[in-house]
């Protein structure tokens, strides 16, 4: 079956533009998740949405950064007036159940590169 | 605040070794932890997955223990091939965050040399 899938795969933007990230889960997975890894670095977390309802943002660097969820199903990552820190790769992430204990499955992350 | 760290960052071997890689983190409550694979350009390939209650998980020439209590988890590659060469993350869920987040390690990059 499909995995998670993230466009674009890559996103170029000047500074100060505003930029929007999707991503596709694992049908019927519940869970979903969004991480910002820099070059070099390991993921970090960013928010988390259980169906539609955000339950933690507490990831999220600034107010610039917003994520939705609107019908449980595909993730928007939003962030406006793009600065040059915020280049990195944005991955998301699904798993299956509520739970605390399951597996999280990654796509292939979208690559943004702000000048 | 959990941190995760891995040891070594970076590790160069000849096809066929055996080798270790190693991962440590603060805070000893979490629910489990994870290894992934991450290829250049590439997004994560979940390796093993060791609930809390568990010691060790097998998959294939995977090897991956944990010890919870010293905060500690290795993953052991057989025989290693060339395929292998990537960067290997470990990532733990811990409960002060409420399990529905993973925490990183930076990393280990590994390159298997014919």
């Amino acid at each position: 079956g499909a995995g998670v899938s993230q466009s674009p795969r890559y996103k170029v933007a000047k500074r100060g533009q505003d930029v929007a990230l999707r991503c596709d889960p694992i049908s019927g997975h519940v869970s979903l998740f969004w991480y910002q890894q820099a070059l070099g670095q390991g993921p970090e977390f960013l928010t988390y949405f259980q169906n539609e309802a955000q339950l933690d943002k507490s990831g999220l660097p600034s107010d610039r950064f917003f994520a939705e969820r609107p019908e449980g199903s595909v993730s928007t990552l939003k962030i406006q007036r793009t600065q040059q820190e915020d280049s990195a790769v944005y991955l998301c992430a699904s798993s299956p159940r509520e739970t605390v204990d399951n597996e999280q499955f990654f796509g292939p992350g979208t690559r943004l590169t702000v000048l | 605040k959990q941190e995760v760290t891995q040891i070594p960052a970076a590790l160069s071997v000849p096809e066929g070794e055996n080798l270790v890689l190693n991962c440590s983190f603060t805070d000893s409550a979490i629910y489990n932890l994870q290894w992934f694979r991450q290829d250049p350009g590439k997004g994560l390939t979940s390796l093993l997955l060791i609930q809390s209650s568990q010691r060790e998980q097998t998959s294939g020439r995977l090897n991956a223990s944990l010890d919870k209590s010293s905060g500690r988890s290795t993953l052991y590659i057989a025989a290693s091939q060339p395929g292998d060469s990537a960067t290997y993350l470990c990532a733990v869920s811990g409960v002060t965050g409420g399990g529905n987040k993973l925490t990183f390690g930076t990393g280990t990059q590994l390159k298997v040399e014919l």
